[in-house]
């Protein structure tokens, strides 16, 4: 399996609060996804990053920011988190976007 | 047209049976194209590239038709573990993004 770790795998939290979550890789690839999926919906993309700094929006990326400082970590956060924002949220990586990409565990946030 | 589009289904087949999903997709410049699959409550994985010429992986045929836009899935003499949620995948050729399809769900039943 590749090696991508997200963190925390669950969490709860209050209408209001700040919220990050993490996606760790050791596979060294270029690309990171931050997508969430809902019932009916899919998966999303929220953001994405094609290297350290460089992060773009997704078609869902209100209510959403990212940071990707090193190579390995691409986090996610939610700065003012709303009960709509109560998903699951998967990461996501692969070394060249025409090519297979490889999932985290997936986050599942509930938003109180 | 949605940008990558499945029948969501459901899907409900014997053991044995031969099942066909399709996906159609809006963008004619996109260039990769993929199968996934989901477990309840798990990650999507890979189940198979989709190649222009086809491609087959045991009871797993997966066809591109660039013409028409679609790609397609045959799953035959289906088992009970093929029972999922199948998603297509595309790269539209928009810059670094995959584009999912809601997915599709199989039951495979005893």
């Amino acid at each position: 399996d590749a090696g991508i770790t997200q963190s925390p795998r669950h969490k709860v939290t209050e209408t209001g609060t700040p919220v990050t979550l993490r996606c760790h890789q050791t596979e060294n690839h270029r690309y990171m996804y931050w997508y969430r999926q809902d019932p009916g919906h899919g998966l999303r993309l929220i953001h994405y990053s094609y290297g350290v700094k460089d992060t773009d929006k997704g078609e869902v990326s209100d209510g959403y920011s990212v940071s990707r400082s090193k190579t390995e970590d691409f986090l996610l956060t939610l700065e003012s988190a709303t009960s709509s924002q109560t998903s699951v949220y998967f990461c996501a990586i692969n070394g060249d976007p025409n090519t297979e990409a490889f999932f985290g565990q997936g986050t599942r946030l509930t938003v109180v | 047209r949605k940008e990558v589009e499945q029948d969501p289904g459901p899907f409900n087949v014997p053991e044995g049976a031969t099942v066909a999903f399709n996906c159609t997709y809006s963008n004619s410049a996109s260039q990769s194209f993929f199968w996934y699959r989901q477990d309840c409550r798990k990650e999507p994985k890979l189940l198979m590239s989709v190649y222009s010429s086809g491609n087959e992986d045991g009871r797993f045929t997966a066809q591109l038709n660039r013409a028409s836009q679609y790609i397609s899935l045959l799953i035959r003499d289906s088992k009970l573990s093929d029972s999922a949620t199948y998603l297509c995948v595309v790269n539209l050729g928009s810059n670094y993004k995959l584009t999912f399809g809601k997915g599709t769900l199989l039951t495979v039943n005893p």
